[in-house]
């Protein structure tokens, strides 16, 4: 079955350690998007990526960062520069054309201790 | 800048009635979408209806109908026959046509009562 897979479920990162969460998608979906959640707000838009090789920065993407060299694959690692990162963290992805909407993942929760 | 305003935080229905939750947008963008969101405790992002902004005819889902009003900028989603498990975070957002970009609203949480 076709989906969207964001692995791990739960994170833990260290005070200055920088962590990778992994996002996968085989519905040949062309754009792919990453969202932070917090408590009692709705997503906000880190980065996003309509073509391979290529990505922009979202509405909070200070201390994070992206690659794109596969079109099924859009990593996001969360840098020692993000001061707060405890979250939960939300893939995305969807067709380039077209009115359609999001195909999410189950999300990763991240944590710091 | 896009912002989508939710100002319910908080709603609930008893079983088997109708509830309307309200949302607003403003977008500078002419091709633009809008959609209604479900988050339930899971946590799973599920897509409930949504609207080109284009078309003037609301969309309907089964239970579940929006009411488009595009010169308001107001985008409601109104559940009939309200069930147990439609008791979930409900989101409503605007999307741009050209980046695909979803914008938020802070949500709205949905108790339905037995």
């Amino acid at each position: 079955d076709g989906g969207i897979t964001q692995s791990p479920k739960y994170l833990f990162r260290k005070e200055g350690q920088n962590v990778t969460l992994s996002c996968e998608q085989n519905l040949n979906h062309d754009a792919m998007y990453w969202y932070r959640q917090d408590p009692g707000q709705g997503l906000r838009l880190i980065y996003y990526s309509q073509i391979v090789n290529d990505f922009q920065k979202g509405d909070i993407a200070e201390g994070y960062s992206v690659s794109r060299e596969k079109k099924e694959s859009f990593p996001l690692t969360v840098t020692s520069a993000q001061k707060n990162p405890t979250a939960f963290y939300l893939c995305a992805s969807r067709f380039q054309q077209g009115p359609y909407g999001y195909t999410f993942g189950s999300g990763t929760r991240l944590t710091v201790v | 800048a896009q912002t989508v305003t939710q100002s319910q935080p908080e709603m609930s229905v008893q079983e088997a009635e109708t509830v309307t939750l309200s949302c607003t947008y403003d977008t500078s963008e002419s091709d633009y979408y809008l959609f209604w969101y479900k988050q339930p405790p899971s946590r799973q992002m599920i897509l409930v209806i949504r609207q080109e902004a284009y078309k003037q005819q609301n969309a309907t889902e089964n239970r579940f109908s929006v009411n488009f009003q595009k010169a308001a900028k107001s985008f409601s989603l109104k559940i009939s026959d309200s069930q147990l498990g439609d008791a979930a975070m409900y989101f409503c957002a605007s999307g741009s046509g050209n980046t695909g970009k979803l914008i938020f609203g802070q949500g709205t949480t949905l108790q339905v009562k037995p």
